[in-house]
């Protein structure tokens, strides 16, 4: 079946505990990206990656890492959560060269304290 | 940056009349329009989209309308079903071709 899977699904921390929230597709897709959606806020763009090797700020990239060494995985990597970091994270990928026609993974529910 | 706009936040119908969620964006440049819809705890699904080229695509129940002029846009859904009950979300692509979203407007179809 083709997806785009997250892990983990939830997760509770403490400030300044590192933490990786991985994200895998398994449909050969070039472009990925992490959103996270606040209440009232929609969804806002963290980073995104065109290619393997390829990474770029979006509109909220600040406390937040990612790197793209496969073309499969995308982690999400917070070096020193915060509560302000408090969200729900979605990875996405999509078949062509850009966020157009984009997958959507089900979702992490990160809480730091 | 490009400034999304999604009206109205919250809208309830009853099943079988017709729903329609409005959006506005700010840079002239934008050319890609998607419409996702969110049910409870997943995550967003690809409904329909439209480009700056077209002014108006359907599928079945579903038609997306598109004013480059005015800029907005508008999700329009027909003899609506209590499936059609989600979080409904609008996007524009802005300079850098990435998306911004708009605030997201939760339908509720009354049986």
């Amino acid at each position: 079946e083709a997806q785009v899977t997250q892990n983990p699904r939830y997760l509770i921390t403490v400030t300044g505990k590192k933490l990786t929230v991985t994200c895998s597709q398994n449909m050969n897709h070039e472009y990925m990206s992490w959103y996270r959606q606040d209440p009232g806020l929609g969804l806002r763009q963290i980073y995104y990656s065109m290619n393997v090797e390829v990474t770029d700020k979006g509109d909220v990239p600040e406390g937040y890492k990612v790197s793209r060494k496969e073309k499969r995985n995308f982690p999400l990597i917070l070096e020193s959560p915060s509560p302000n970091q408090t969200s729900l994270y979605f990875c996405a990928s999509s078949p062509r060269t850009g966020p157009y026609e984009q997958y959507f993974g089900p979702g992490t529910r990160l809480t730091v304290t | 940056g490009e400034n999304v706009e999604q009206h109205p936040s919250t809208l309830s119908v009853q099943e079988g009349d017709s729903a329609v969620i409005k959006c506005t964006y700010s840079d002239s440049a934008s050319n890609y329009f998607p419409w996702y819809k969110q049910e409870l705890g997943k995550g967003p699904q690809l409904i329909i989209d439209i480009r700056s080229n077209v002014g108006e695509k359907k599928d079945q129940r579903i038609a997306v309308t598109l004013n480059k002029t005015a800029k907005h846009f508008s999700l329009h859904i027909t003899e609506t079903q209590p499936e059609d009950s989600a979080v409904y979300f609008c996007a524009a692509t802005d300079s850098a071709r990435q998306l911004t979203f708009g605030s997201g407007t939760q339908l509720t179809v009354l049986p």
